[in-house]
Parts: C-alpha cells; structure tokens; sequence
C-alpha cells in the first residue's frame, strides 16, 4: 500500500507570492493533520481533519494559512502571502480511526526568500 | 496541557551496542498513546513503536522496546544491536486516547528530540 503522498516535495519561492501544499492520505484513513517543523519551534500542529471537516485549526499561525480537504483522498494547505518567516518543512499525516497511530509523509521542504 | 520531554539532545552508540532514550511526559488523562519516531536526514517521520497507556506490557518491534512506567511518567527507547542505519533524531511524542470517542484531543505533542549518532 502506498504510504501518504505529498507534494512538492521541495519548493522555493519569492516572499509574496502563493504557495499550495498537496497532500494524499493513506486510503481508509479518516484522519489528516497539517504539522510544521523548524528548528525554533520543533514539530507543531496547524491543523487536523476528521472525515474531510477540520476539527481544530488552533495552530494555524494566521490568516495567510488556509486548509482544505475537499474530499477524502486530498488535502492542500495554502499560504498567501508567503514570507520568509514560513520556510519550515511541513508534513502531513494521516491516521485511521481507533487506531492512535499517525503516519506521516515525505514532507515538503519550504523556503521562502 | 500535556508536555513531553526529552532531556538528551545527542547520545552515541557504538555499533552492536545497546542504547536508551529517555523521554517523560506530564498528563492529567488516564487513556493515552506514546510513541517514539525516527527522523533519518531524509527528514521522513517513520513510526518505529507505540504503547497504549492501558497496557502494562512494554511494546517491542524487534531491535527497538520500550520501558514504559506509567507512575513515573517515563517512556524510554531501547535499541538493541545497534546498526548504523539507526543514526537518527528520535522524538517522543503523546497523543491523547480521547479522540477515540469524539473529542478533538487527536493531535501529537512531541518531544524536542534526540540526535542518536552510531559509530562504526
């Protein structure tokens, strides 16, 4: 079975301008969580989705973030506009219920300059 | 709220040899998860192990086994005949078991990490 897909998985972009994240979960998970991770702050929830409705976005650090799970085989996270202060590898993860267990993708590498 | 600590941020093993993480948490919840994942410089998370808060038993998945002591609040990684594909950081991390029933506890908190370095 195919692990959780994300993509890119490397992106450089120009402080301004709009960055989508993509993210595939493992197929009959009914969980998906947005993480962050930076040296300063470690690994930190954004945001998670139980059956394509997000549950808590607490983490999201303001409005230029934004996620979405239209259905349940994807999600995106979307900054807009993007600043150098976002360069952090972001991860996405998925988990079925009752299990306990997450299970992460690839990441992708974000720098904004 | 929930905290996890991890109080080594580098340890060393030689290869063959056996090492231990620590890590201990602080919770006020009686159902829980604890896990421990690998992070190799490809930067992927991999699960290496989980122990369910209900079961006294410690987990083990091969090399790696757990001492779980859930008074003390501790949760420890042991790796067994260590290899050198297991130079890594390792994060602690607690999930609440609430989720289970509809609560929005569903979020891991991890630990800041050890960076295992194995010599040949």
């Amino acid at each position: 079975d195919a692990g959780v897909i994300q993509s890119p998985r490397h992106e450089v972009t120009e402080m301004g301008q709009e960055v989508t994240l993509r993210c595939k979960p493992i197929s009959g998970h009914d969980y998906l969580f947005w993480y962050r991770q930076t040296m300063m702050r470690g690994l930190e929830l954004l945001i998670y989705f139980n059956n394509n409705v997000p549950i808590d976005d607490s983490g999201m650090p303001e409005d230029r973030f934004s996620a979405k799970m239209p259905n349940a085989s994807f999600s995106t996270l979307k900054i807009q506009p993007s600043e150098p202060r976002d360069s952090a590898v972001y991860f996405c993860a998925s988990s079925p219920t009752g299990s306990g267990s997450q299970y992460f993708g690839p990441g992708t590498r974000l720098l904004v300059l | 709220a929930q905290t996890v600590t991890q109080s080594q941020p580098e340890m060393s093993v030689q290869e063959a040899e056996t090492v231990t993480l620590s890590c201990t948490y602080d919770t006020s919840e009686s159902d829980y998860y604890l896990f421990w994942y690998k992070q190799p410089p490809s930067r992927q998370m991999i699960l290496v192990i989980r122990q369910e808060a209900y079961k006294q038993q410690n987990a083990t998945e091969n090399r790696f086994s757990v001492n779980f002591q859930k008074a003390a609040k501790s949760f420890s990684l042991k790796i067994s005949d260590s290899q050198l594909g297991d130079a890594a950081m390792y994060f602690c991390a607690y999930r609440s078991g609430y989720m289970n029933y509809g609560g929005s506890q569903g979020n891991l908190i991890f630990g800041k990490g050890t960076k295992l370095s194995v010599k040949p």
